[in-house]
């Protein structure tokens, strides 16, 4: 598949730990956040979304994490499985346009 | 199934032959756009379009450009591809603003 994460950081853990992703995001005006999950060779796909009237949003599995005071989200994947082997992006929405994070790839090992 | 379909899946051509990359979607979606991934840089948005008739460029435009005639198509064309285009294209639709997009599973472009 396509690498699209050279130059990135790593997190690993092992098959049942709790991961935590951080991204820090640039506009104090942004009013939308989305977290991304995107695997070898695929596109990437929708995890989760926060509001900025909000400061937690609970998934299945994950717990997206606002804190605006210092521009700052957070993913929080429970009892972490191989399948979740990725690249995690955070994106902010401004206006009719995402901007995209660098992207954190995280590494479960069985 | 709602999807996002991009073609071609890999292309590889030679500089200044002009190509387009199609992209359509399923789910009437009014927003549509483009993004390009490259190592190091994460993903970058091309050009995006709010509906029919209206596009506008993105953070890196040069080179490129775009067409929405109707709602569920918004090609991507390099009139004159370059070696620096050589990337992985992303094709994204969104129902509107404050939305997430819904990604096509790519497209990897090689200009030689």
């Amino acid at each position: 598949g396509e690498s699209v994460g050279l130059h990135l950081p790593t997190l690993s853990v092992q098959e049942g730990d709790n991961s935590i992703i951080n991204c820090a995001y640039s506009n104090s005006a942004s009013d939308y956040f989305i977290w991304y999950k995107q695997e070898s060779g695929k596109g990437p796909q929708f995890i989760i979304d926060i509001r900025s009237n909000m400061d937690k949003r609970q998934g299945q599995r994950v717990t997206v994490l606002l804190n605006k005071t210092v521009k700052h989200l957070s993913l929080q994947i429970a009892a972490t499985q191989p399948g979740d082997s990725a690249v995690y992006f955070c994106a902010e929405n401004m206006g009719v346009s995402l901007t995209f994070g660098k992207g954190t790839m995280l590494l479960v090992s069985p | 199934e709602a999807q996002v379909t991009q073609n071609p899946r890999y292309l590889i051509t030679v500089t200044g032959k002009k190509l387009t990359v199609t992209c359509s979607q399923n789910m009437n979606h009014e927003y549509m756009s483009w993004y390009r991934q490259d190592p190091g840089l994460g993903l970058r948005q091309i050009y995006y379009s709010m509906n029919v008739e209206v596009t506008d460029k993105g953070d890196v435009p040069e080179g490129y450009k775009v067409s929405r005639k109707e709602k569920r198509n918004f090609p991507l064309i390099l009139e004159s591809p370059s070696p620096n285009q050589t990337s992985l294209y992303f094709c994204a639709s969104s129902s509107g603003q404050g939305r997430g997009y819904t990604f096509g599973s790519g497209t990897r472009l090689t200009v030689v």
